[in-house]
């Protein structure tokens, strides 16, 4: 069974600062898809990022970038220029690539602290 | 403008009872999953289901129960077996296709025993 694992329980980062969030997972698989998600106060999930496993390029949403390693099965998350709306839990996840209607698991979730 | 609704947002059940949250969606998307969240757990994942009139169990199913009758409609029910229900009630759904989704998720249902 594939699972995910987040180490930082909670990160803080000054505003304007970069912070980068640890995600490691383990599969056997070698086709799968590798997403963080956002919960803020509101507890809506907001997909932040997301990475095809097959491609080495890592992935880039404006502020948002990942560093994507796949032999080491990392997928950090780096969050550049750091704004108060940032903070919040996220969450690292994973799904198997064959069909887009598997499940994602996820893990355990870092919360985010930004200091103004 | 297509999307999933929870309801209630919050609900509270007595020892014993068995409720029900709602989870409707109109993106016509196939695949429906119901996820509980506790503090420092992250996401679990309870029941999902592909199709229509078809489910399976996720990690956490015992003392929950799930329907598909509809492609619309996904309700979750957490039965009197169920002997810690009082969680954060995540439903989502994701099309069933090849490709490259993430899910898109209710705003959830806060449960709580009282």
């Amino acid at each position: 069974a594939q699972t995910v694992t987040q180490s930082q329980p909670e990160m803080s980062v000054q505003e304007a600062e970069t912070v980068t969030l640890s995600c490691t997972y383990d599969t056997s698989e070698s086709d799968y898809y590798l997403f963080w998600y956002k919960q803020p106060p509101s507890r809506q999930m907001i997909l932040v990022i997301r990475q095809e496993a097959y491609k080495q390029q890592n992935a880039t949403e404006n502020r948002f970038s990942v560093n994507f390693q796949k032999a080491a099965k990392s997928f950090s998350l780096k969050i550049s220029d750091s704004q108060l709306g940032d903070a919040a839990m996220y969450f690292c996840a994973y799904r198997r690539g064959e069909t887009s209607g598997s499940r994602l698991t996820f893990g355990e979730g870092t919360q985010l602290t930004v200091n103004p | 403008d297509g999307g999933i609704t929870q309801s209630p947002k919050y609900l509270f059940r007595k020892e014993g009872q068995n409720v029900t949250l709602s989870c409707e969606q109109n993106l016509n998307h196939d695949a429906m999953y119901w996820y509980r969240q506790d503090p420092g757990q992250g996401l679990r994942l309870i029941y999902y289901s592909q199709i229509v009139n078809d489910f399976q169990k996720g990690d956490i199913a015992e003392g929950y129960s799930v329907s598909r009758e509809k492609k619309e409609s996904f309700p979750l029910t957490v039965t009197s077996a169920q002997k810690n229900p009082t969680a954060f009630y995540l439903c989502a759904t994701t099309p069933y296709s090849p490709g490259f989704y993430g899910y898109t998720f209710g705003s959830g249902t806060r449960l709580t025993v009282v």
